[in-house]
């Protein structure tokens, strides 16, 4: 139980055009999805909060307009880049949680911008 | 507020010998810890949590933890490596009750040598 998946696996995008990444929760109602990034040979940085029907929390740093973040569903978050460059390339990860104080981790979506 | 140190950013062990990776918190609130493990490009796996119960937690693939509230520590041991433990692992916490937000710690990479 508690699988959390993400689409896509690794993308390759433009610089200056969108990419959307979904993460889904398979099992389980998330009310609550976390969105992080890792560098190559870092840790997961907490990029935002976002609770189902209401505004992400962004961490500081992060800007909002650039990473659009909708969890319209207790089953559906997504996050969009927008207008990417290559500094945008990393690993991105998302969790679920269900609000019993565990975060279930997806997979991991690989964004590589030329 | 909490934070993660994870003191060796590198162990290196010999196939069937013993691992130890350590963690030290600092957490304003009763503290739920954990160690995830991530393989080269892959997403995380939850090798063990503790948030409350027993202070010696066992978990997956013959790792185990123990929680030292004396030292604020949270080392993570394997009496014997095998290969297929070479990877990263993290230690995060999260202030049990007070929010579901995970702080990762640096992370240690696990060298196994035949």
């Amino acid at each position: 139980g508690a699988v959390v998946s993400q689409h896509p696996s690794w993308v390759i995008c433009k610089s200056g055009t969108s990419v959307k990444i979904e993460c889904r929760s398979l099992d389980f109602q998330a009310t609550t999805m976390f969105w992080y990034r890792q560098f190559p040979k870092q840790s997961l940085m907490l990029m935002a909060t976002s609770n189902e029907g209401s505004k992400a929390t962004y961490e500081q740093g992060v800007e909002k307009d650039k990473f659009l973040i909708n969890h319209a569903s207790l089953t559906l978050s997504t996050l969009t880049v927008t207008s990417a460059h290559p500094e945008d390339s990393s690993f991105y990860i998302c969790s679920a949680s269900s609000g019993a104080g565990e975060q279930y981790f997806g997979p991991g979506t690989r964004l590589t911008v030329t | 507020a909490q934070s993660v140190t994870q003191l060796d950013s590198h162990v290196s062990v010999s196939e069937g010998t013993p691992v130890l990776l350590r963690c030290n918190y600092s957490s304003s609130y009763s503290p739920s810890l954990f160690w995830y493990v991530q393989h080269p490009n892959k997403g995380l796996q939850l090798l063990l949590k503790y948030t409350s119960a027993a202070t010696l937690v066992k978990g997956i693939n013959g790792f185990e933890a123990e929680f030292k509230k004396s030292e604020t520590s949270f080392h993570l041991t394997k009496p014997s490596a095998h290969m297929s433990d070479a990877a990263e692992y993290f230690c995060v916490v999260s202030a049990r009750n007070y929010g579901q937000n995970f702080v990762f710690g640096p992370g240690t990479r696990l060298s196994v040598l035949p």
